[in-house]
């Protein structure tokens, strides 16, 4: 398996412009998550769908920040518009229910800055 | 509410040295324990697990076991390597409170020559 893919590795933005993170999980896959790591905040959950449909969007910091799971191979995480303290590395990461445990996959990051 | 709190770093330490990092937990029901490993410019990676008390996780020479009497899910490693500075996190995840995982802050581990 390839993993959970993210796209793209390194942003770099201008501060009010749109940013867009894209995420594939891992085939099968039922949960999907998103994260932000700072060495401020360390790592924070944003939002997590379970079969596509958002179950906890409370870590969404503002409404500037809004992710979709239009299929089950695809995700996006959209900032709009971005500003500078989104500078950080966001993760995405799946997870598959297995009896009574489940183990958290996840990708590479993006790391973005926001000048 | 759930939680999981490790202890602060940065960690320092030779080549061959025995480590450990100690990891406690506060969960609402019968969760499973896991400690993650993130190495320079990576994801976090599942280094062990643990899903039910007196479990032992292990892997690549780290071991944990689930203490529920003590709350506590010690990662330790008997002789550590230059390869294995990283950063590590404990996590918890826990069924009664829809899958979520609860990481702590993180530590981090230098390992010198």
């Amino acid at each position: 398996d390839a993993g959970v893919i993210q796209s793209p590795r390194h942003e770099v933005t201008e501060m009010g412009q749109e940013v867009t993170l894209r995420c594939k999980p891992i085939s099968g896959h039922d949960y999907l998550f998103w994260y932000r790591q700072t060495m401020m905040r360390g790592l924070e959950l944003l939002i997590y769908f379970n079969n596509n449909v958002p179950i906890d969007d409370s870590g969404m910091p503002e409404d500037r920040f809004s992710a979709k799971m239009p299929n089950a191979s695809f995700s996006t995480l959209k900032i709009q518009p971005s500003e500078p303290r989104d500078s950080a590395v966001y993760f995405c990461a799946s997870s598959l229910v297995w009896g009574s445990y489940y183990t958290q996959y996840f990708g590479p990051g993006t790391r973005l800055t926001v000048l | 509410g759930n939680s999981v709190t490790q202890m602060e770093g940065p960690v320092t330490l030779s080549e061959e040295a025995f480590l450990t990092i100690n990891c406690t937990y506060t969960a609402t029901g019968y969760p499973s324990l896991f400690w993650y490993v993130q190495y320079p410019g990576e994801g976090l990676q599942l280094l062990l697990k643990a899903t039910k008390a007196d479990d032992k996780g292990s892997n690549k020479g780290f071991e944990a076991t689930y203490r529920k009497e003590t709350t506590s899910f010690h990662l330790e490693k008997g002789s550590v390597q230059v390869s294995d500075s990283a950063v590590y996190f404990c996590a918890l995840s826990d069924r009664n409170t829809g899958n979520q995982f609860y990481f702590g802050t993180g530590t981090s581990l230098t390992v010198i020559p």
